[in-house]
């Protein structure tokens, strides 16, 4: 059974990072990409960027180009998505889901305040 | 970033059918786009309904189906029951990089 395991929640003061952990269960971890998804209060699901296992190849999307880093260690199978430079509206959930973004994780809250 | 398009809502009575779609500012959505349907409801995960426009993972209820509908990917859920009730969001690939629409907020009413 393909497990997603996330790490548990975050409250973070604006101006830090975070780091989330994602750690895969179930089948070879450098056969899928992983992506990051996040849901925020009341808002959308929001596509943020996914790595390739394999070689460590990322894409992400522009909205958080600079402040957001997706690495995979392929020792532990496990992935994890930083996000730096904090502000409050990166309050949300996080979401990490496999390649063919059939299997997801059960999402960390992370808590943006002073 | 392209930008992709859903109807803020629908309502769709008990036992009938409805039609979500999910277009794109780029132009006609195709499978090239890898369309996915994805059911969100409060305080869970996404549940993936449809992958690469029309195939159904072994846990999709046969009432939910995947195509391309006029130049747009759509979702159409024949039969609905209340548990339908969610908001859906399909999300498209643009050469890898991927965008989620914003959502449709299904009532079965």
């Amino acid at each position: 059974e393909v497990q997603l395991v996330q790490s548990g929640a975050e409250v973070k003061r604006p101006g830090a990072t975070v780091k989330v952990s994602c750690k895969i269960s179930g089948y070879t971890f450098t056969d899928f990409y992983i992506h990051w998804v996040q849901q925020a209060p009341g808002k959308g699901l929001e596509w943020m960027g996914r790595v390739d296992p394999e070689d460590g190849e990322t894409k992400y999307t522009a909205k958080f180009q600079g402040r957001l880093t997706i690495t995979a260690d392929t020792s532990t199978d496990t992935a994890y998505m930083e996000l730096s430079s904090l502000r409050s509206e990166d309050t949300a959930v996080y979401y990490c889901a496999t390649g063919g973004l059939d299997v997801w994780g059960k999402g960390t809250t992370v808590t943006v305040a002073t | 970033q392209a930008v992709v398009t859903q109807e803020p809502s629908l309502t769709v009575s008990p036992g009938g059918t409805v039609t979500l779609t999910c277009g794109s500012n780029t132009g006609t959505v195709t499978s090239g786009h890898y369309p996915y349907w994805f059911q969100l409801k409060p305080g869970q995960a996404p549940t993936a309904l449809i992958s690469d426009t029309s195939n159904k993972h072994s846990w999709t209820p046969d009432r939910f189906s995947g195509s391309l509908l006029g130049g747009k990917a759509a979702l159409t859920l024949s039969g609905a029951q209340p548990e339908d009730e969610a908001d859906y969001y399909c999300l498209l690939s643009y050469s890898g990089a991927r965008v989620f629409g914003g959502g449709t907020k299904l009532t079965v009413l």
